[in-house]
């Protein structure tokens, strides 16, 4: 089983700050999802970044691929508190047929 | 469209006792997900279909958890006898094929209690 390690495990910051959260394996992955999960409901994804590299961004949110597609960030700029949640990676390999999920990440953003 | 629909919210049992939860995916989603989600940590997928066929479970403790999808659609997970440990949210999610980019839609969970 691949191992995806998240960084940091809780995070606590004031409203306009700038964070940035981890995702690190040893393994490669061919592809590699972001979710954020609210207390009570499922996972929903972000985003998914498949080329070596790769960086996306959605309004205040970056996402970078590594190059060597082991690890992944993701950078929040001024930060808000519907920004609060369970941010979650996952990484899909071509030879397992599922998706691995990091322990998480626990954001919470004061007002 | 509708979400992943996931019964019952929320159940408390006793140790050794029976439980089962039940999920009904997107509509056109051949593939079904049930992940098991212990509190501070990420889920663990515990068994994947594609349609009504087992694609992946070998993180499932088959002494104990039992899953089916009959006709591709619907889909129960039971668990029997329930240990402690067993306490967790489990979560339903489908996609509409697999390819390993494939978004998973979640349900809201279950969060299962055992006493």
């Amino acid at each position: 089983t691949q191992l995806l390690e998240q960084s940091p495990q809780f995070l606590s910051i004031q409203e306009g700050e700038n964070l940035t959260v981890y995702c690190n394996s040893s393994s490669v992955f061919s592809s590699l999802q972001w979710y954020r999960q609210e207390p009570g409901e499922g996972p929903v994804l972000l985003v998914t970044v498949v080329t070596g590299g790769e960086v996306k961004k959605l309004k205040r949110l970056t996402f970078q691929f590594g190059d060597a597609r082991k690890d992944s960030s993701l950078h929040i700029t001024a930060a808000q508190p519907g920004d609060t949640g369970l941010y979650l990676c996952a990484g899909a390999s071509g030879s397992a047929r599922q998706l691995t999920f990091g322990s998480g990440t626990q954001l919470t953003v004061l007002p | 469209e509708a979400g992943v629909a996931q019964s019952p919210r929320y159940k408390i049992i006793e140790k050794r006792q029976s439980v089962a939860f039940w999920c009904n995916p997107i509509s056109g989603h051949a593939t079904l997900y049930w992940y098991q989600q212990i509190l501070g940590q990420g889920p663990k997928l515990l068994i994947q279909f594609q349609n009504n066929g087992v694609v992946d479970d070998s993180q499932l403790p088959k002494d104990r958890f039992s899953a089916e999808r009959l006709k591709g659609v619907d889909s129960t997970l039971k668990i029997q006898p329930a240990k402690l440990e067993d306490s967790a949210v489990y979560l339903c999610a489908s996609s509409l094929v697999w390819t390993g980019n494939s978004p998973l839609h979640f349900g809201n969970g279950t969060r299962l209690t055992v006493t």
